[in-house]
């Protein structure tokens, strides 16, 4: 059964790093052909894609983010990590991980989110 | 790249229809056959009920349904049930390995 699990701090500085990962469960990242991605939600506002990786290390970013995010993935601990630099409270969210069937695909599965607070 | 555009609520009585629109652009929601709905309770994670326009993924009721007429998607949802009451998201694929969502709609059953 496939199961995804954000974690990492809920609480980072303005202008730090933040730095998620997803672990996933039940599949293996590097037999699989999916797609792994992660999605952010503000408080109270809609949700928005950040991008994908696949196994190979092939990353796809939403255009808007792209100078300050960072995607890498880790088969031997099955799991797949989120870098963004600089952050501002506009970066305050629930971050998602999910899966998806091709780069931009549409995320299919998710994992229960974590909340990310950037604030000093 | 901008966010998709929804109307910010519906509302309609147990029993009724209501459909929820999605507006984009040609380079997304016209320009490919990708749109996508989501349904959101509070405090939990999207759910996938709408694919590829108008497919529905097993476990959805077939009382969610999907369409999509030029830059505009819309999901429709028969027989109201009170459970159906949450915040709905579309999302569309744009282009270039990218996907965006709309802003979101709540739901409300009177």
């Amino acid at each position: 059964q496939l199961q995804l699990q954000e974690s990492g701090p809920g609480l980072v500085k303005p202008s730090e790093t933040l730095s998620l990962t997803c672990t996933v469960s039940g599949i293996s990242i590097s037999s699989s052909t999916f797609y792994w991605g992660w999605i952010r939600q503000p408080p109270g506002k809609g949700l928005e894609w950040i991008g994908s990786i696949y196994r190979s290390g092939d990353t796809y970013y939403n255009p808007s983010l792209k100078t300050r995010v960072t995607m890498s993935v880790d088969s031997s601990k099955n799991h797949f990590s989120l870098k963004m630099t600089s952050v501002t409270a506009a970066d305050t969210a629930v971050y998602y991980c999910a899966r998806s069937w091709s780069p931009a695909g549409t995320p299919d599965f998710w994992g229960q989110g974590t909340l990310v607070t950037v604030s000093s | 790249q901008s966010a998709l555009t929804q109307p910010p609520s519906a509302s309609g009585s147990p029993g009724q229809s209501v459909a929820i629109s999605c507006t984009g652009t040609s380079s997304d929601v016209g320009g490919y056959n990708y749109v996508s709905w989501y349904q959101q309770h509070p405090g939990k994670a999207p759910k996938l009920m709408i694919y590829e326009v108008s497919k529905r993924p097993s476990g959805v009721p077939d009382r969610f349904s999907g369409s999509k007429s030029g830059n505009t998607a819309s999901l429709t949802v028969s027989g109201l049930q009170t459970e159906d009451e949450a915040d709905y998201y579309c999302s569309s694929y744009a282009g270039s390995d990218t996907r965006v969502f709309g802003g979101g709609t709540k739901l409300t059953v009177l």
